[in-house]
């Protein structure tokens, strides 16, 4: 049961292009949205994150929206760059048994054409 | 920056053997996380530690046990190898709610 669905499991982009990766969740008690970038051979690194008292949240290129009624929250690359050509994971966190929890979704593969 | 650090890069094991992954955060970091990444299911947790001698069974613990005797290291621990714990390992720490940092992964193979 996956409790954090993303979509699409890849992607082409043309550079300067806009990447859009989208993501849903059913349970209300997730708290904390994070997206996070992984290089090949390399471990994945936090991108950008969101809370869901805020609908949207922009640093650089990378903007999260968020539709807490919808369950669902996206990630935004604006002017894709062939250097953006990497594995995204949405993530979400709630605190559950006494600690915190997070789940990933299941990857999208970026690529940007140059 | 937090640096985790995973003592191998690839691995290769034969079935039935057991297999000591490694790994070691230099930021005096409380809870770290042991997880395993395969092709379209994401990653998926494997154990957690909140602190030393401390463990939680995360989604996936069958097969794998776990030993954190000091703060810095994680290990996790394949008792009995099997090929469908072929996969990559990647190890995480965490300081009380802020961003998890990854280390670079082991990429474990089983023959």
């Amino acid at each position: 049961q996956q409790q954090v669905k993303q979509s699409p499991q890849s992607l082409i982009v043309q550079k300067g292009g806009i990447s859009i990766i989208n993501c849903a969740y059913e349970n209300t008690a997730f708290d904390y949205f994070p997206w996070y970038q992984q290089f090949p051979g390399k471990g994945p690194a936090l991108l950008i994150a969101i809370r869901p008292d805020v609908s949207e949240k922009k640093e650089g290129r990378f903007t999260i929206s968020f539709n807490k009624s919808a369950k669902q929250f996206s990630l935004h690359i604006m002017d894709s760059q062939p250097g953006d050509s990497a594995t995204y994971f949405c993530a979400a966190s709630m605190f559950s048994g006494g600690y915190n929890k997070l789940i990933f979704g299941a990857g999208t593969r970026l690529a940007v054409h140059p | 920056d937090v640096k985790v650090t995973q003592s191998s890069r690839y691995l290769v094991k034969r079935t039935g053997e057991k297999v000591f992954l490694e790994c070691v955060q230099d930021m005096d970091h409380e809870n770290m996380f042991w997880y395993r990444q395969d092709p379209g299911l994401g990653l998926r947790l494997i154990y957690f530690s909140y602190d030393v001698k401390m463990k939680e069974k995360g989604d996936i613990p069958e097969g794998y046990s776990v030993s954190r005797e000091k703060k810095e290291r994680f290990s996790l621990i394949l008792e009995s190898a099997s090929t469908n714990q072929t996969s990559m390992y990647l190890c995480a720490s965490r300081y009380r709610g802020r961003g998890y940092t990854f280390g670079s992964g082991t990429r474990l193979t089983v023959v």
